[in-house]
């Protein structure tokens, strides 16, 4: 059972836009950024998202985040094929002292 | 840039010691980062096991805090994880990765290497 709460999976045709949800509490998510990892299958996972909504140089601006609360939000827009993958947030949770990660998302482009 | 790349037996006994290290290249692990080893159970999500700074500061996941040891080699450039009395639970793809001081993110990550625990 993981810290933070992701769906299992979500769907989307390419080219439209799909939202991944990451729930917690105020121990992780409310006091602290979110950061958002993209993994390939047999490929180690990339950052994506970091503090909540900023992009790391090189990561399409297709990708954005947005938090509120103790919920924050990973959206891709314009699917393509090469962005199925899986997903997972993370944030630092203040009373365990240790990072913690959603159960990750698994996303199909149909 | 920073590249990391993890070593180590790819087999460990149940009841043993899982030992791995983590070269860094391209960069100093006694920079202000955060060296950092994640897990992957095959199938499954990730999962922090725990960090450590040049300085020897370090956090660990309360899970696993009783059976692991993050340590860093400022001589050879590279850290350890060391993981007691393993069982078939700690089969995974062991990940190491720089969390940066500034961004507080993961990266870069090493390629993976995968533990089986075997009986």
């Amino acid at each position: 059972q993981s810290v933070l709460t992701q769906p299992p999976s979500v769907s989307e045709a390419p080219r439209q836009r799909v939202t991944i949800s990451c729930s917690g509490s105020s121990s992780n998510i409310g006091n602290n950024p979110v950061n958002w990892y993209q993994q390939h299958p047999g490929k180690a996972p990339k950052v994506l998202i970091y503090s909540d909504d900023l992009l790391p140089s090189g990561v399409s601006d297709r990708f954005s985040g947005s938090k509120s609360g103790t919920s924050a939000s990973l959206a891709i827009s314009g699917l393509q094929s090469e962005d199925e993958a899986d997903y997972y947030c993370a944030a630092w949770d203040d009373s365990l002292d240790a990072w913690v990660f959603g159960g990750g998302t698994k996303l199909t482009v149909l | 840039q920073v590249q990391l790349q993890e070593s180590g037996p790819g087999l460990v006994k149940a009841s043993g010691t899982l030992s791995l290290t983590c070269a860094v290249s391209g960069g100093s692990i006694s920079s202000n980062d955060f060296w950092t080893w994640v897990r992957q159970p095959p199938g499954k999500g990730l999962e922090w096991v725990g960090e450590i700074h040049h300085s020897g500061s370090f956090n660990y996941n309360p899970s696993l805090e009783s059976r692991v040891t993050i340590s860093v080699d400022k001589s050879k450039n590279q850290f350890s994880l060391k993981l007691r009395s393993v069982t078939a639970a700690d089969t995974a793809v062991y990940y190491c990765a720089r969390a940066g001081a500034t961004s507080n993110y993961l990266d870069p990550w090493g390629q993976g290497t995968l533990v089986t625990v075997s009986s």
